[in-house]
């Protein structure tokens, strides 16, 4: 995702509604990204991942959309839950730069009951 | 162990002080990463590891900061003379190179406070 700092943009929704976290992406090269959760206190863990030649790819209650026209990807949460409260993370595969993922900024997930 | 492994978990040390963070990579993984996350931000990248390769370093914030990974595994993180900004967590991550398209596996960092 964009670097556009280290502060984190916070999302507060209700339980049960659904969430969605976006991320733009600099690089018209990459052609792989993972969004990750970072729970308090612990290192991310891998939610779902999208190779460049999907738009759409869904999980257990998580999509994530692909839009390579405008290089922005998107994480929706169906029916967000108090333990979906985390820090989302957004990851790109930098084409010319041997495999090295390049993580976004981050947006803060707060789940109201 | 299955995952990546840092430590120690916690390290309070003094200003000036020599501090040395180690990971241990998921066996087999030929990618290894180094992130910053001071408190409530997001990740800051120090360096990235890959094979043989010369490492990317452009992360790394100052020349008190340098990394190693030696025989392709373990990496140790070390910063000379501590100053309080440094105080964060350190988390490194792992991931097969075999392809491109590959996630990478975070430990659960290392919380260093420079009093």
């Amino acid at each position: 995702g964009e670097s556009v700092g280290l502060h984190l943009p916070t999302l507060s929704v209700q339980e049960g509604d659904n969430s969605i976290i976006n991320c733009a992406y600099s690089n018209s090269a990459s052609d792989y990204f993972i969004w990750y959760k970072q729970e308090s206190g612990k290192g991310p863990q891998f939610i779902i991942d999208i190779r460049s030649n999907m738009d759409k790819r869904q999980g257990q209650r998580v999509t994530v959309l692909l839009n390579k026209t405008v290089k922005h990807l998107s994480l929706q949460i169906a029916a967000t839950q108090p333990g979906d409260s985390a820090v989302y993370f957004c990851a790109e595969n930098l084409f010319n730069a041997g495999n090295m993922l390049t993580f976004g900024g981050g947006t803060r997930l707060m789940v109201k009951p | 162990g299955a995952g990546v492994s840092q430590s120690p978990s916690n390290k309070v040390t003094e200003k000036g002080k020599d501090v040395e963070l180690r990971c241990d990579p998921i066996s087999g993984h030929t990618a290894l990463y180094w992130y910053r996350q001071s408190l409530g931000q997001g990740l800051e990248f120090l360096i990235y590891f890959q094979g043989n390769s010369a490492p990317d370093k452009s992360g790394l914030p100052s020349d008190r900061f340098s990394a190693e990974r030696t025989g392709g595994s373990v990496s140790t993180l070390t910063i000379q003379r501590t100053q309080q900004e440094d105080s964060a967590v350190y988390l490194c991550a792992s991931s097969l190179s075999r392809g491109r398209n590959t996630e990478a596996f975070f430990g659960q960092g290392t919380r260093l406070t420079v009093v």
